[in-house]
């Protein structure tokens, strides 16, 4: 475990479906971010947390709500998916800090198919 | 704006032999590099990063990155690979401290060693 928990591992949704993915960590940090990652294409940003606050959202669809409650959650909620949603959805997070920054830490990712 | 190439979608080796997958990066101000590897249906685990100091920056598992500020490269090498080194690597680039606290990935060289 890298210390960020992401979950379900697995998800299965119809296109008329809600339903949410979870990310927890307990590392300390105060920057949390959704990727999505689909077959043969670049690691694409969604969207970026800092201090609880949305910073960044990369012109992601509407049905795609993220939410942060507090800087150890972060949860992304689906809703009327289409098929090409269908992907690996890596949630990360990284400590801002004054004289250095040490990356990202991942989590295991959801494994989302829409049907 | 930050950008990062990875120019080989997979490279092959023999069990044994050297390894090298390849990064080049375009900031405005001074990179922070990173290399992350992929597992199947993982998240990305941390390798190694060049933030400064020392060209030469060695990571986790036997791997090693050189920074080449000339050339605008981070290439990973191993002296030697091994079958579990089979993976997905990815080069990220965060341009200075003032771009923020985003990464920017390349797209990722797949690793085939075999026996």
């Amino acid at each position: 475990e890298t210390g960020v928990t992401q979950t379900p591992r697995h998800l299965v949704m119809g296109m008329t479906n809600k339903k949410s993915l979870k990310c927890e960590q307990h590392l300390g940090h105060n920057a949390m971010y959704w990727y999505k990652q689909s077959a043969k294409k670049p690691l694409e940003l969604m969207f970026v947390y800092n201090f609880k606050e949305q910073t960044e959202n990369n012109s992601v669809p509407s049905r795609f709500s993220p939410e942060c409650p507090n800087s150890s959650h972060l949860f992304l909620h689906l809703h009327t998916l289409q098929p090409e949603d269908s992907a690996l959805y890596l949630c990360a997070s990284s400590l801002l800090r004054t004289g250095g920054w040490d990356g990202y830490t991942f989590g295991s990712g959801t494994r989302l198919t829409v049907v | 704006a930050q950008s990062v190439a990875q120019p080989e979608d997979q490279v092959n080796v023999a069990e044994g032999n050297p390894l090298t997958v390849k990064c080049t990066y375009s900031v405005s101000g001074n990179p922070y590099l990173f290399w992350y590897v992929q597992y199947p249906n993982r998240g990305l685990q941390f390798l190694l990063k060049y933030i400064t100091g020392d060209n030469l920056v060695k990571g986790s598992y036997g791997f090693e990155a050189e920074f080449n500020k000339s050339q605008t490269s981070f290439h990973l090498k191993k002296p030697s690979a091994l079958v579990s080194d089979s993976a997905l690597y990815f080069c990220a680039v965060r341009d200075s401290p003032e771009a923020g606290n985003m990464l920017t990935f390349g797209g990722g060289t797949r690793l085939m060693v075999k026996p």
